[in-house]
């Protein structure tokens, strides 16, 4: 069965604190992703990766950085933790399917407040 | 740059049947997906389309148009555990697998 586990569901943080949220898939995915969702603006992407130490920018990577140093690790960073990246972060991994297209899996998600 | 049409909200009965409309205009199109998402949840995986016409799945169907940019999921004799938010989202025909997300249409089952 499809796994993909994220560190944590729920956490608080001050602002300006370094912010390490974890991501781990254990299906061999080649891509792994990290989104923000918010109400009424949907899924935003940050930051992808098609293998590892290959990252990309994704809509909205200020504020964030990435690490994939292992295939099935994908780490999103938040430099300095400010109060607008209080949000729900969705991590997710995606796999070729066999009717064509990117079926994406995505983790529980983390509630991130920054107070 | 990409723009991908919903509707916000849906109320529908159950056992009655509900269109979600998806409009979508962007760079680079292989398919289309909608996932399901209830309240506090993941997505997942509901459907995908990548030649025009309709996808039946049992109570589920999908429906896609490429000349149009136009998609719509269509559920059938609905539950109450049907409520959810339904996003759209397109496939862009990268080796990375990247999709585009719309903003969802939540979808309230009512007795």
């Amino acid at each position: 069965d499809v796994k993909v586990t994220q560190s944590s569901r729920y956490l608080v943080k001050r602002t300006g604190e370094k912010v390490f949220l974890e991501c781990v898939q254990d299906m061999d995915h080649e891509n792994m992703f990290w989104y923000r969702q918010d109400p009424g603006l949907g899924l935003r992407l940050i930051y992808f990766s098609y293998d590892v130490k290959m990252k990309e920018k994704g809509d909205i990577p200020e504020g964030y950085s990435v690490s994939r140093e292992k295939k099935e690790r994908f780490s999103l960073i938040l430099e300095s933790a400010s109060t607008n990246q209080t949000s729900m972060y969705l991590c997710a991994s995606s796999l070729p399917r066999g009717g064509g297209g990117y079926e994406q899996y995505f983790g529980p998600g983390t509630r991130l407040t920054v107070t | 740059g990409q723009n991908i049409d919903q509707p916000t909200e849906m109320t529908a009965t159950e056992g009655a049947i509900v269109q979600i409309n998806c409009t979508y205009q962007t760079s680079g199109f292989n398919g289309l997906f909608w996932y399901q998402q209830h309240a506090g949840e993941a997505p997942t995986f509901l459907s995908y389309n990548v030649l025009d016409g309709l996808e039946e799945k049992g109570r589920f169907s999908s429906f896609l148009s490429r000349s149009k940019g136009y998609s719509y999921l269509l559920l059938k004799e609905l539950q109450m555990k049907d409520s959810a938010s339904y996003l759209c989202a397109v496939d862009h025909n990268t080796n990375a697998g990247k999709s585009t997300f719309g903003d969802g249409t939540t979808l309230t089952v009512k007795p």
